[in-house]
């Protein structure tokens, strides 16, 4: 089955800095989507990317896609404070998301 | 609209006792999902249903574990004779017809913590 695999990192920033994450699959997706969980809570989307989509942005975040080395990657610009919390890539098929183990963001104020 | 809801928040039970987790879905969606997450883990799949159907229940245990989605009322998640390893935090999504994922939206869990 599908499943989203982050690099198992977590990352210590200063504020303002930029974060990234990396993300690895096995099979073919129709799409992978990005997800952020504060501590304690549920989970937000944040961006999804299609099988078809090299790279694309929402405001501070640009995440790419290179499906021939099956990966992605989210990149956080000028980070905040309220930026502190769990990333999880989720690829989808047969109606349901696989989710990678997630990377914990630090970011210090 | 007041998303996905799920209740209680946090739930102790002893060894031995049942746990019932409920999931109300956004208005105007059709299917729901469950999703366990173990601490430090990512979500894993477990149910997915339509209204009085079980479409897809391949990630739930095959004991102890049973869900519903009734015609009326929430979805429910329950879980008999709980075991320390049953201690997760487990979220419910819900989504309109057609939209699979994409239409997503997540609750805020249920923590259940088995003592």
């Amino acid at each position: 089955s599908q499943q989203g695999e982050e690099d198992p990192q977590a990352l210590s920033i200063q504020e303002g800095e930029n974060a990234t994450m990396n993300c690895s699959y096995k099979t073919s997706i129709n799409n992978l989507q990005w997800y952020r969980q504060n501590s304690g809570r549920g989970l937000v989307h944040l961006i999804l990317i299609r099988s078809n989509e090299r790279e694309k942005h929402s405001g501070r975040l640009r995440v790419t896609l290179d499906t021939s080395k099956k990966s992605s990657s989210l990149l956080i610009t000028a980070s905040r404070a309220a930026d502190t919390a769990s990333y999880f890539c989720a690829t989808e098929g047969n109606n349901r998301l696989a989710f990678g183990k997630g990377n914990q963001v630090v970011v210090i104020p | 609209n007041a998303g996905v809801m799920q209740n209680p928040r946090h739930l102790v039970r002893r060894r031995g006792q049942e746990a019932r987790l409920r999931c109300s879905p956004m208005k105007g969606h059709s299917h729901v999902y469950w999703y366990r997450q173990l601490p430090e883990e990512g979500l894993k799949f477990m149910v997915y249903l339509q209204k009085e159907n079980i479409i897809d229940e391949s990630g739930m245990p095959k004991e102890r574990f049973s869900a519903e989605f009734p015609k009326e009322g929430p979805s429910i998640l329950r879980i008999q004779q709980v075991v320390r390893g049953d201690s997760a935090a487990y979220f419910c999504a819900s989504s309109p017809p057609g939209l699979g994922s994409v239409g997503y939206t997540f609750g805020s869990g249920t923590r259940l913590t088995v003592v």
